[in-house]
């Protein structure tokens, strides 16, 4: 059964921080990975798609990387600002299926 | 990116009572739909997958005949919670793709069902 880890599970930095959030899953099946935004009570926001023959995305200061071999990807966010605060989620489609498998996110706080 | 509207974004409805959720994709045509249920400070886990035409596909553990799922068109996916009780109080929210499983999928706004 496929499993998907991010860690840390919260975190809080100041403004203008770079910072890199984790995700680890467990089989490397996978078609994709994709990361998303999410805030408090709201639906989520589509950040990066990975295809699982891409090494990495980039979209304005967020790029995020893939290595399907060791079950890794990490989101790189450059200039962090209090905008950014939300919790993010990583999720992954595993071979042979079609819904999302999720990670537990990460809650992250950018300070002003 | 694609849109999917997600409607209402929030009930709240009397125990016993049925409440239906609506998810739309406007300006794509989707064959599949996905339901997910977040509970608090948690992550988004499957319920179900919607299918066009056809029965949907329930996850291990999610009772069909609670939580009902109808796809009666290619732009349309409903979610019926039936005989609602406080435990079923939860955040559900769906998602479809414009293609394959190798496309972007996106997500609808949400609802949060509150069961009294």
């Amino acid at each position: 059964k496929q499993e998907v880890t991010q860690i840390p599970a919260a975190l809080s930095v100041p403004e203008g921080e770079n910072l890199v959030l984790n995700c680890s899953f467990t089989d490397s099946a996978i078609y994709n990975l994709q990361w998303f935004r999410q805030d408090p009570g709201k639906g989520l926001t589509s950040l990066l798609l990975i295809q699982s023959s891409q090494r990495e995305q980039t979209s304005g200061r967020l790029n995020a990387s893939l290595d399907k071999s060791s079950g890794r990807s990490t989101l790189y966010i450059a200039a962090s600002q209090p905008g950014d605060s939300a919790t993010y989620l990583c999720a992954v489609v595993i071979t042979g299926r079609r819904a999302l498998t999720f990670g537990s996110g990460t809650r992250l706080q950018v300070q002003p | 990116g694609a849109v999917v509207s997600q409607h209402p974004s929030w009930v709240i409805c009397k125990s016993g009572t049925s409440v239906k959720i609506e998810c739309r994709s406007l300006d794509f045509q989707a064959t599949t739909m996905f339901w997910y249920r977040q509970f608090p400070k948690q992550s988004l886990m499957l319920m179900a997958t919607s299918n066009e035409g056809s029965k949907a596909t329930y996850e291990q553990g999610v009772e069909k005949d609670k939580f009902l799922i109808n796809h009666a068109s290619l732009t349309l996916s409903t979610l019926t919670v039936t005989s609602a009780h406080p435990e079923d109080s939860s955040f559900y929210i769906c998602s479809a793709r414009v293609g394959t499983q190798n496309t972007e999928a996106f997500f609808g706004q949400g609802t949060r069902l509150t069961v009294v």
